[in-house]
This record gives structure tokens, C-alpha cells and sequence, in this order.
């Protein structure tokens, strides 16, 4: 069955720092990758995606991933965050060719302090 | 981008009775919507796929009598929690695909549902 791990539970940062969380995930056959994000009181919103192609995908402000196929990874980057990033991040997966049905990770809480 | 919504935003129930919730897309049609439940504090969870002029398909484990899922036309899909008991408190999110056989989600907003 497909999982997702997502390794940071809660992460507290300052302003300007730069983010790395980690996603792993389980699955054999070929993947599509999304991160979403969850701003308090909002709906999920999709910051980027992979289906194929180029590895390190950008997506909207200023947030990046890598896709590692050797390690079943899709972190996500950013390099300098500000406070209004605080939110909760999701990595899910879902099988090529049939992505409604995503597997979330657990979430990651993102505290940004000014 | 596209627009899901969700109504009602959250609903207080008794126990023994049932809720029904609706997510609409607002400016495309879906012929397949997506209903998910979270968890506080935890993640997202599938629980079945909506199908306009078809019967749901549920995952593993989501009891179809229960949560009973009706897809009555292009924009327009509801759950109705019936029967409701407090372990069936829960937010209640849904998805829809903006061009069918696309792989972006759009989500409503869900719906926060509170069974006493």
C-alpha cells in the first residue's frame, strides 16, 4: 500500500531562515508528487507538483522540491521564509494517471516567527 | 484557479441524526469529486471517490451505508453522514479536478462536523 512520511511534525523558525521538510514516500509503481499548504483558516492550496521531467520543480513563493527517485524523497525547499509562510504543509502522492486519490502525509506545522 | 466550496462550514449535530454536506465547484464542472476526512492533528484520509450518474467507490474500511455519497449533477456533490455518533466528529474536505483526467486537486474548505 502507498504511504507518506513526513518527518517534521512542528517547525519553528525565524524569519530569513531557510526551510528544508522532508517527505518520503512508499510505493513501487510510477508517482505523481504534490506539496499543498494549508493556511490558518484556508483551504489547501497546491504549491507545486511533479509528474515527470526536470527533478527540482518550483512552485509559487518562491517554495522548490526535489524529487530523488533512489530515495522515494520529495522535500521541500525554501531558502528564505517570512512569517506569512506559517502554515501546514502536506506531501501527498498518488498513483500516475489517477490522482484524485492522494495519500497525505501527516502534515508539517510551519511557525515562522517575525 | 478553481473554485470549491463546502457548505455548511460546520455543523453541531445530535447523535442519531444525520448531516449533510455539500461541495460544489463554482466555475467548471467535475464529474469526479473527492470526499476526505482529517483528523485533528492528523492527516488527510480518502474516503471515497464521487461519481456523476454513478455510484461512489469507497476505500477500505469507509462504511458506504453510512456515509452515503450522491453526485447529482456536474457541480453539485453531497455526503450525508447518517446516523451520526461522536466518533464521527471530524473535518470533512472535498476535492475536485478542474479538467477530468487532470491530476491538480482543487479543495473546498471543508466542513467542521461536531456530534454530540
Amino acid at each position: 500500500a502507498q504511504s507518506v512520511s513526513q518527518h517534521n511534525h512542528h517547525v519553528i523558525l525565524s524569519e530569513a531562515a531557510s526551510l528544508e521538510l522532508g517527505c518520503n514516500y512508499s510505493y513501487g509503481g510510477t508517482v505523481n508528487l504534490f506539496w499543498y499548504v494549508q493556511y490558518p483558516g484556508q483551504h489547501l492550496q497546491l504549491l507545486l507538483k511533479y509528474f515527470s521531467g526536470d527533478p527540482l520543480v518550483k512552485g509559487i513563493k518562491g517554495f522548490e522540491a526535489e524529487f530523488i527517485k533512489s530515495k522515494f524523497s520529495f522535500n521541500l525547499r525554501k531558502p528564505s521564509v517570512q512569517w506569512s509562510d506559517t502554515a501546514e504543509y502536506f506531501c501527498a502522492v498518488a498513483k500516475a494517471g489517477n490522482t484524485g486519490k492522494l495519500i497525505f502525509g501527516q502534515g508539517t506545522t510551519l511557525q515562522v516567527k517575525p | 484557479g478553481a473554485v470549491v466550496s463546502q457548505h455548511p462550514s460546520r455543523v453541531i449535530c445530535k447523535s442519531g441524526t444525520s448531516v449533510k454536506i455539500e461541495c460544489r465547484s463554482l466555475d467548471f464542472q467535475a464529474t469526479t469529486m473527492f470526499w476526505y476526512r482529517q483528523f485533528p492533528k492528523q492527516s488527510l484520509m480518502l474516503m471515497a471517490t464521487s461519481n456523476e450518474g454513478s455510484k461512489a467507490t469507497y476505500e477500505q474500511g469507509v462504511e458506504k451505508d453510512k456515509f452515503l455519497i450522491n453526485h447529482a449533477s456536474l457541480t453539485l456533490s453531497t455526503l450525508t453522514v447518517t446516523s451520526a455518533h461522536p466518533e464521527d466528529s471530524s473535518f470533512y474536505i472535498c476535492s475536485a479536478p478542474q479538467r477530468a483526467g487532470t491530476d491538480t486537486q482543487y479543495f473546498g474548505p471543508g466542513t467542521r462536523l461536531t456530534v454530540l
